[in-house]
């Protein structure tokens, strides 16, 4: 297994792009979260999915968009990109509760935006 | 709303020389409490779970305890592998998935 995989690791925007920023699983998993990591704030919820079809905003989901099409992808979308959203992007997931119940993270995608 | 603080926010220890991370936590109704260790540039990797007070888990020199207002990361004898930045999460009765972070605390353990 590939666990959570993220495309691009790396990418620079300039003020009013838009992008997306990509995110796989191979788990099977439902649930499947973005979030932020922003020096001295921790990590903060984006979006989240509990699956195919389903998603719920998390708590700084403003500039961002997701949908869920398949269980194995969760993309997010920058609408136009702004210096606000220079950060570390990471995706997570988890099986049903019971399983473990632990999230798995992807590697991260670190964004600058110019 | 559910907060989660962990002090010190560095540590800088001698190589076997133990020690505790701390993680105070609030939230409405406990569903689990989560350590993850990150290393720089990479993903946080999973740890432990906690579900009760009381209860405690190992792994290897890590142990984790739970109380119902806070939790501990007990590192005994440490070694430079072990430094890394600790990050402790909680998650709420009432949530599906979403977690609740804590700024982490960087531990650095000198040979």
């Amino acid at each position: 297994n590939a666990g959570v995989t993220q495309t691009p690791k790396f990418q620079v925007l300039k003020t009013g792009q838009s992008m997306t920023l990509q995110c796989a699983q191979d788990m099977n998993h439902e649930y499947m979260s973005w979030y932020r990591q922003d020096p001295g704030m921790g990590l903060r919820l984006i979006h989240y999915s509990v699956g195919a079809g389903i998603t719920d905003q998390g708590e700084v989901p403003n500039g961002y968009n997701v949908s869920r099409s398949t269980t194995e992808d969760f993309p997010l979308r920058l609408l136009s990109a702004a210096p606000s959203q220079t950060s570390v992007y990471f995706c997570a997931s988890r099986g049903g509760w019971g399983e473990g119940n632990e999230q798995f993270f992807g590697p991260g995608t670190r964004l600058t935006v110019l | 709303e559910d907060q989660v603080t962990q002090s010190p926010e560095a540590l800088r220890l001698q190589e076997g020389e133990s020690s505790s991370l701390n993680c105070s936590y609030t939230v409405s109704g406990l569903r689990g409490l989560f350590w993850y260790r990150q290393d720089p540039g990479k993903g946080p990797e999973f740890l432990f779970t906690l579900y009760s007070a009381g209860e405690e888990k190992e792994k290897e020199r890590l142990k984790a305890t739970l109380t119902k207002k806070e939790s501990f990361l007990h590192i005994t004898a440490p070694k430079p592998e072990d430094s890394a930045t600790y990050l402790c999460a909680v998650q709420a009765a009432a949530s599906y998935g979403k977690l609740t972070f804590g700024q982490g605390t960087i531990l650095t353990v000198h040979p």
